[in-house]
């Protein structure tokens, strides 16, 4: 069965320092993955999603997200994060049954 | 363009009520998907319609029903509510010839059941 672990349920990092939010999955076959964002009493944003081709995906907002397939990972990443940075975000995977799998989400803080 | 719109934003129902969200669809999209996120969870998939029938349903009980209307719209309906299904639901809509591309959220309806 898919399923989507973040490990990481909080995360807080200064504004201008590297930010890496970790998304571990587990499907039998190529997967198709994506990262959204969703800011307080909001929907979700998609940030980038991997299809297949190129396993480093650039996304909006500066952030980017490498699949490693032999670590079944997708992480996201961001060089310099901004204070506007600061909301949820959740890592997915969908496989052949239409259905998207979500992760629990990291809530990351930024600090002035 | 219009995105994905979902009424009413926020609803207070008790125990035993039945409860009717909507979504209309973003223009052009004709597949609609219905989450369930509870406080501190992530999205959790109810189920996906397209062409008015239901193709794919998560772990959820017959409480949970849905209609899809031939605009593409759709419908949410929860049966003989429970306190635990209080929480934010969220409408998708995406294009069936794209099935596994994104998904564009609405930004949900907040319900609480007391």
């Amino acid at each position: 069965a898919q399923s989507v672990t973040q490990p990481d349920i909080h995360i807080t990092v200064s504004e201008g320092a590297s930010l890496e939010l970790r998304c571990n999955y587990s499907y039998g076959a190529t997967p198709y993955l994506f990262w959204y964002v969703q800011s307080p009493g909001q929907g979700l944003q998609l940030l980038l999603k991997y299809f297949s081709g190129d396993t480093l995906v650039q996304g909006i907002k500066g952030f980017e997200a490498e699949f490693k397939r032999s670590q079944s990972s997708f992480n996201l990443r961001k060089p310099s994060v901004h204070w506007s940075d600061a909301a949820e975000y959740f890592c997915a995977v969908v496989g052949g049954t239409y259905k998207y799998i979500f992760g629990t989400g990291t809530r990351l803080k930024v600090l002035a | 363009d219009a995105g994905v719109t979902q009424s009413p934003t926020h609803l207070i129902k008790t125990r035993g009520q039945q409860v009717t969200l909507r979504c209309s669809p973003k223009s052009g999209h004709d597949t609609v998907s219905w989450y369930q996120q509870a406080l501190g969870q992530g999205p959790q998939f109810i189920f996906q319609y397209y062409e008015e029938e239901e193709r794919q349903r998560g772990n959820f009980p017959d409480r949970f029903s849905g209609h899809q209307f031939p605009n593409y719209s759709s419908e949410l309906n929860v049966n003989a509510l429970l306190l635990g299904d209080s929480a934010l639901y969220l409408c998708a809509s995406s294009l069936v010839a794209r099935e596994f591309d994104e998904q564009y959220f609405g930004p949900g309806t907040r319900l609480t059941v007391t």
